[in-house]
């Protein structure tokens, strides 16, 4: 069965580092690309970062660039965020997401359960 | 900034069709947009529906498709069933590596 579970979701000061994981398991983790999509408390999906399969390309929001850092590690199986700098609208459910293909352009078909940051003073 | 255009709300009776639609602020939906569609529901995790425009996710019923019409993407239910009572979000790939969400519609089934 195609799983991918999130982790490292907490509660944060402004302004501080957070680092959040992916674990991913029944597929060929390191063939596909991996994005990962927040959404702030009721509100929609927002598309954050991706990633191709070797890590060579990675790809952001505007929202996040230079911020956030996307990277996997292809012999673990798992894909992570660094979230640095973080602010209050960062808060959100992060749901990490596989990709259809080799890269992300095509959409993803199988997500995590989430993982949620709360940036709060 | 192209932003991907949703309708906020919508709503069809139990056993009726319904066509969702995703747009462009600038522009028209193509193929080349490789338009793919989410199902969510309250609390869950997104759910693929259809992706490159009309291709079916596995374990997806065949009374949801998905095509371009006009100049822009759509999402068909035919014979809506209660628990179709989601937000439905489509994705567009908006070129340099920057895909887009739509704001989501939240059908009611009633």
């Amino acid at each position: 069965e195609v799983q991918l579970l999130e982790s490292g979701g907490d509660l944060v000061q402004p302004g501080e580092s957070l680092s959040l994981s992916c674990a991913a398991s029944g597929f060929t983790f390191s063939t596909y690309a991996m994005t990962w999509v927040r959404q702030a408390p009721g509100k929609g999906l927002v598309w954050v970062s991706s990633i191709n399969t070797n890590g060579g390309t990675t790809d952001y929001a505007d929202s996040v660039k230079g911020r956030f850092t996307i990277s996997r590690d292809n012999s673990k199986n798992t894909l992570y965020l660094q979230m640095n700098g973080l602010r209050a609208e960062d808060t959100a459910v992060y749901y990490c997401a596989k990709a259809l293909r080799s890269n992300h352009y095509y959409g993803v078909d199988v997500w995590g359960q989430g993982t949620t940051v709360t940036v709060s003073s | 900034q192209t932003v991907v255009t949703q309708e906020p709300s919508f709503s069809v009776s139990p056993g009726g069709t319904v066509t969702l639609t995703c747009g462009l602020s600038s522009g028209s939906v193509s193929s080349g947009y490789y338009p793919s569609w989410y199902q969510q529901t309250p609390g869950q995790a997104p759910r693929t529906l259809i992706y490159m425009t009309d291709t079916r996710s596995s374990g997806v019923p065949d009374r949801f498709s998905g095509s371009i019409l006009g100049n822009k993407a759509t999402l068909t239910i035919t014979g809506a069933q209660a628990d179709d009572e989601s937000d439905y979000y489509c994705m567009l790939y908006l070129g340099r590596g920057i895909v887009g969400f739509g704001g989501g519609t939240k059908l009611t089934v009633l």
